[in-house]
């Protein structure tokens, strides 16, 4: 089945630093989303990116489906960034979103 | 405003005591998926419907059932809670199951002592 690796597993950061988060995944995919699990533990959904680049506010993510890996920018980073960002895959028997450990943020002030 | 609602958000039962998790979505998703949350092993798929009266198994679908009467609800009943299934549930929604954005609910915290 496919995996799906994050990197890296953990990041402390302080209030107004960039960050960078790796997603690489060993197999072809037809959808990718980037998920933010904050913590009260609702998944709030970033972005969805099977290809491609996309950025919203502070956000931004790239997909180079060819290469298998996303990238996901955190710019300018607050407090309220804390929290485990997961990248999740789709595995097309069944729709089942295929997720990766996680990378956990901790931005402090 | 398009949501995945979960009820209860948090609840706390004893063995045995059956109970359902009911989900509900307003977005006129063909697609509706349960998944659990553990330390360790991550975000593992329970059941999933294509399309009403549609269901079928997921990874881990041992002590639990799902119905599919209409699309709006994927209700997740669980016959005789077990300490093993203390664990945080995720209902999901797509437009269909075939590579469209999922929608997650807020989750449901479960402890069964």
């Amino acid at each position: 089945g496919i995996q799906v690796e994050q990197s890296p597993p953990d990041l402390i950061l302080q209030e107004g630093a960039n960050s960078t988060l790796r997603c690489n995944f060993s197999d072809s995919v037809n959808n990718l989303q980037w998920f933010h699990q904050n913590p009260w533990g609702q998944l709030i959904n970033l972005f969805y990116i099977p290809s491609g680049t996309k950025q919203n506010g502070r956000l931004s993510a790239t997909t180079v489906a060819t290469e298998r890996y996303s990238l996901l920018y955190i710019s300018s980073s607050q407090t309220t960034d804390s929290g485990v960002y997961f990248c999740a895959v789709l595995h097309e028997q069944g729709g089942k979103l295929i997720f990766g450990q996680g990378t956990e943020l901790s931005v402090k002030p | 405003e398009a949501q995945v609602t979960q009820n209860p958000r948090y609840l706390i039962t004893v063995t045995g005591k059956k109970l359902t998790v009911t989900c509900s979505q307003n977005m006129n998703h063909e697609y509706m998926s349960w998944y659990r949350q553990d330390p360790g092993l991550g975000l593992r798929q329970i059941y999933y419907s294509m399309n009403v009266e549609v269901t079928d198994k997921g990874d881990v679908p041992e002590g639990y059932k799902v119905s599919r009467k209409e699309k709006r609800n994927f209700p997740l009943i669980l016959e005789s809670p077990s300490p093993n299934q203390t664990s945080l549930y995720f209902c999901a929604s797509s437009l269909w199951g075939g590579g469209y954005e999922q929608y997650f609910g807020p989750g449901t915290r479960l402890t069964v002592t």
